[in-house]
């Protein structure tokens, strides 16, 4: 079955350093890509999302592209602050109306 | 707009009480998901509900829980009988619709806490 495969945390970097948070997948269609963010004591909020092989997906400094040759979705960002500190979940959508859920990275930015 | 409204956001209640949680979600989707979310834990799908549809119940734990969707639009869960290991934060998601590229618009959750 499908299923989304990502870093484990947590992750913890330095204010303006880069980030990479790898994400993987495997799904016999061909799904929607998604990632969430979800901030300490907040729901989970839609980040950034792509539909298709070579887009590309950015909000609030990050960016991610859909790369169908190495099944990958990884997150990036090239400087990050405080405030980007949360959980990130990467998620797939195929054929159906399920979202399949990577595990979260925790992600910790000391100023 | 308003965005996916939940309620209570905290509820402490004692093993053995029987407890309802309630989403309201935004006007017009039709999609409807309930997931809960242990401390440090990533997402458990329990429940989702599309339109007039039969709800995919296959993610509830046990049948002592149940959650119904009134006219489209309001979502209740219910635990009953709790158990302690029904502590976690219980989030409600909605959808324009619940395929492709839309997305889900997430509540703010209800953190449960069973004594």
């Amino acid at each position: 079955g499908d299923s989304v495969t990502q870093m484990e945390g947590p992750v913890t970097l330095s204010e303006e350093a880069c980030l990479t948070i790898n994400c993987t997948y495997t799904a016999t269609g061909y799904p929607s890509l998604f990632w969430y963010v979800q901030y300490p004591g907040e729901g989970l909020q839609l980040l950034l999302k792509a539909t298709k092989a070579d887009d590309k997906g950015s909000n609030k400094g990050f960016e991610a592209t859909y790369r169908k040759e190495t099944t990958s979705f990884h997150l990036e960002k090239g400087s990050v602050q405080v405030s980007d500190s949360a959980v990130y979940f990467c998620a797939l959508r195929d054929s159906n109306y399920q979202l399949i859920w990577g595990a979260g990275t925790k992600l910790i930015i000391k100023p | 707009g308003a965005g996916v409204s939940q309620s209570p956001s905290n509820k402490v209640t004692e093993k053995g009480k029987d407890v309802e949680l309630r989403c309201d979600p935004i006007s017009g989707h039709t999609a409807l998901y309930w997931y809960r979310q242990s401390l440090g834990q990533g997402l458990e799908f329990l429940i989702y509900f599309q339109g007039n549809s039969a709800p995919d119940k296959s993610g509830l734990p046990s049948d002592r829980f149940s959650a119904e969707r009134t006219g489209g639009s309001v979502s209740t869960l219910t635990i009953q009988r709790t158990q302690q290991e029904d502590s976690a934060v219980y989030l409600c998601a909605s959808s324009l619709r619940g395929q492709g590229d839309s997305p889900l618009h997430f509540g703010n959750g209800t953190r449960l806490t069973v004594t």
